[in-house]
């Protein structure tokens, strides 16, 4: 079965940087777009960034461009998410989630960004 | 301000049938699809409908989605109170190149 764990979170302080890992397993991870999606706490979910299963299409959210970069290595079955310049409205879980099309099917159970003083 | 509008909260007693609405406020959320995600207490969203009114497998045939126009509806008949959750619904956005998600509706099962 589709199994999504991330990684990094934790507490940094504002404009300080961290790397996000997503392992993935149980299907083959190659063939799969990815998505990265957070939610603040106590708020809705709001998507992040996007990328194909070749790295070459990568998308973002107006507010995390120039700030956050997607990648994947596809012999680790792996996505990351490096993350700087982070801010304290960026404090909220991150989750990873597999894309079939224009759908987001299966996700992580998320791990946890902290941006405070 | 979400593109997509959910009323915040929807209540039921169990038994009943209940509806969430998810409206758009511009045209270009993409191939007009909407996606549902029901978000059980301290867990992860899941996949609940998809394509507008189809269901993964495991998930039960009380709950059903359709779309007219610029609205799509999310039903759960038969309400229990493990539906108690958070539920969302998600468009494509051709002129994001990105997903909208509503604001939420969470649903309290009285």
């Amino acid at each position: 079965q589709v199994q999504l764990v991330e990684s990094g979170g934790g507490l940094v302080k504002p404009g300080g940087s961290l790397r996000l890992s997503c392992a993935a397993s149980g299907f083959t991870f190659s063939d799969y777009y990815m998505t990265w999606i957070r939610q603040a706490p106590g708020k809705g979910l709001e998507w992040v960034s996007f990328i194909n299963s070749r790295s070459t299409t990568i998308y973002y959210a107006d507010s995390m461009k120039g700030r956050f970069t997607i990648s994947r290595d596809n012999a680790k079955n792996s996505l990351y998410l490096q993350m700087n310049s982070l801010r304290a409205e960026d404090t909220a879980v991150y989750y990873c989630a597999t894309v079939r099309g224009i759908i987001i099917e299966y996700w992580g159970q998320g791990t946890l960004v902290t941006v405070s003083s | 301000q979400s593109v997509l509008t959910q009323p915040p909260s929807a209540s039921g007693t169990p038994g009943q049938r209940v509806t969430i609405s998810c409206s758009r406020s511009r045209p270009n959320i993409g191939s007009n699809i909407v996606n549902w995600y029901q978000q059980l207490p301290g867990t992860a969203p899941r996949l609940l409908i998809y394509s507008n009114n189809q269901r993964p497998s495991g998930v039960p045939d009380r709950f059903s989605g359709s779309k007219s126009g610029t609205s799509a509806s999310l039903a759960i008949s038969g309400l229990q109170s493990e539906d108690e959750a958070d539920y969302y619904c998600a468009a494509w956005d051709d002129s994001l190149n990105g997903w909208v998600f509503g604001g939420g509706t969470k649903l309290t099962v009285l």
